[in-house]
């Protein structure tokens, strides 16, 4: 199956400065690509998703970034602000409506410092 | 809209006992999923169904039961609570499967003693 790492799993940042978390995954079938965000005590958010026709996405300032043919993908956070500290994780599915598996990384404990 | 509901938000069981976490979506979404969180690791799928009527295991299903009579609700009941079992745990949908995102509930975080 699918298997998703995630690095690094802890990141201090000086508020303004970037963010970048990473992520391999193992399928090369793998064709959707999305990046939560889950803050103390709540859910994970959907905050970005890629899919594999394009090879960077970006909103605000948040921005990921995808490799295929390495198989890795990035979420960039520029001019960080303390509402950025969360957990963010990444996923990566085939993409397809009739496969329901998501599989997640282990998560990256992202701090703000101001 | 509500998006998608659990309760309770927090439960401490004792060993063998039994309970049900609640999970409801108003989004008329096809695909629910149960998953747990434990400390410094990812989400780990337990059950998933694609309908109503439709229910189907995931990666770690062992002590746990769900059904899915209407497309809004999606229980998962544990029948004889075990320490391993405490964790946090998540109820999520999406319209469809893979090809779409997931919208997660605020968890029920759950302690067996």
């Amino acid at each position: 199956g699918e298997n998703v790492e995630q690095h690094p799993s802890t990141l201090s940042v000086q508020e303004g400065d970037s963010a970048v978390i990473k992520c391999t995954y193992s399928d090369s079938a793998s064709n959707y690509f999305p990046w939560y965000k889950q803050e103390l005590g709540k859910g994970p958010q959907l905050i970005i998703d890629i899919r594999s026709n394009v090879g960077e996405k970006k909103d605000q300032r948040i921005a990921v970034t995808l490799n295929k043919t390495a198989k890795h993908f990035s979420l960039h956070i520029t001019e960080t602000q303390p509402e950025d500290s969360a957990v963010y994780f990444c996923a990566a599915s085939m993409g397809r409506p009739n496969d329901y598996k998501l599989s997640f990384g282990a998560g990256t404990t992202v701090t703000v410092r101001a | 809209n509500a998006g998608v509901t659990q309760t309770p938000k927090f439960r401490i069981l004792k060993i063998g006992q039994s309970m049900t976490l609640q999970c409801t979506q108003d989004m008329n979404h096809n695909y629910m999923y149960w998953y747990r969180q434990d400390p410094g690791m990812g989400l780990k799928l337990i059950y998933y169904s694609v309908g109503a009527g439709i229910t189907d295991k995931g990666e770690v299903p062992n002590g746990y039961n769900v059904s899915r009579s209407t497309t809004e609700d999606f229980p998962l009941r544990l029948e004889l609570a075990a320490p391993s079992q405490t964790s946090v745990y998540f109820c999520a949908s999406s319209y469809s499967g893979g090809d779409q995102p997931q919208h997660f509930g605020d968890g029920t975080r759950l302690s067996i003693l």
